[in-house]
C-alpha cells in the first residue's frame, strides 16, 4: 500500500521566519512529487513540483527531494500570515500513457503568527 | 483560460440512491483524476483516466465507478449511497499526468 506520511501539526511559525514542512513516502516507484496548499473550504492549489533529487526554488518556496531517504520537504521563506493553510504532500508514478493517480499525505496545518 | 469545472457544487441524497458527478477538465488536458476528501481520511484516490482509458482505481468498493469521454470530460457514479459516502469529491486534470494536477472546486455530497 502506497503511503505518504506528514506531521499533522499544527506547525506554528512567526511571521518572517522560515517554515519547514516534511513528508516521507513508502513507494520507491514514485517519480513525481507535489506540494499543494489548501485553505479552509477551498480546493487544493499546486505550489511546487519536483522530480529529481536536490532542491528546486520558486520565489519564497523551495522543494527538496531525497529519493534514497524517500523524503520530500518544502521550505517557505519570509513566512506571511497568508501562508497559513494546510499543506499537502503527494507522490505519483507516470508513463508515456498517463499517470497512476496521486497518493496524498493527510496534510500539515501551518499557522503563521503575526 | 477556464479551470476545472465540477457540477453540481452541492448535492443532498438519501441512502440507497445513486448519484452522478461531472467534471470538465482544462482544455487540452487528457488526464483526469478523482479524489474523495473527508476530515478523517484526507484526500483518497478514486480513479485516474487518460484518453478515455481507466489507468488506475483506488481502494473503493465497486459502487464507485467512472468514465471519461472523447472530449476528456469525466463522470463518476456512486450507486446505493451510504452515509459514509458523504464527502467532498474533487476532480483534477493534467496535460498528461506527469505534471501537476489542477483541482476543481469540488462537489460536496451529503447523504442523509
Amino acid at each position: 500500500q502506497k503511503e505518504v506520511e506528514q506531521n499533522s501539526g499544527p506547525l506554528s511559525v512567526p511571521e518572517g521566519a522560515i517554515a519547514s514542512l516534511n513528508c516521507t513516502y513508502s513507494d520507491r516507484g514514485s517519480q513525481s512529487f507535489f506540494w499543494y496548499r489548501q485553505y479552509s473550504g477551498k480546493s487544493p492549489e499546486l505550489i511546487m513540483s519536483i522530480y529529481s533529487n536536490g532542491d528546486k526554488e520558486d520565489g519564497r518556496f523551495t522543494a527538496q527531494l531525497n529519493k534514497a531517504s524517500q523524503y520530500v520537504s518544502l521550505l517557505i521563506r519570509d513566512s506571511q500570515p497568508s501562508d497559513s493553510a494546510t499543506y499537502l504532500c503527494a507522490g505519483g508514478q507516470y508513463s508515456g500513457g498517463g499517470a497512476d493517480g496521486l497518493t496524498f499525505g493527510k496534510g500539515t496545518h501551518l499557522i503563521i503568527q503575526p | 483560460k477556464a479551470g476545472v469545472t465540477q457540477t453540481p457544487r452541492y448535492l443532498i441524497k438519501t441512502r440507497g440512491q445513486q448519484v452522478t458527478l461531472s467534471c470538465s477538465p482544462i482544455s487540452g488536458h487528457r488526464s483526469v483524476s478523482w479524489y474523495q476528501q473527508t476530515p478523517g481520511q484526507g484526500l483518497q484516490f478514486l480513479f485516474e483516466y487518460f484518453s478515455e482509458t481507466q489507468r488506475n482505481k483506488g481502494n473503493f468498493p465497486g459502487r464507485f465507478s467512472g468514465r471519461q469521454f472523447s472530449n476528456s470530460r469525466s463522470e463518476m457514479n456512486v450507486s446505493t449511497l451510504e452515509l459514509g459516502d458523504s464527502a467532498l469529491y474533487l476532480c483534477a486534470s493534467s496535460l498528461t499526468g506527469d505534471y501537476g494536477y489542477t483541482f476543481g472546486s469540488g462537489t460536496r455530497l451529503t447523504v442523509v
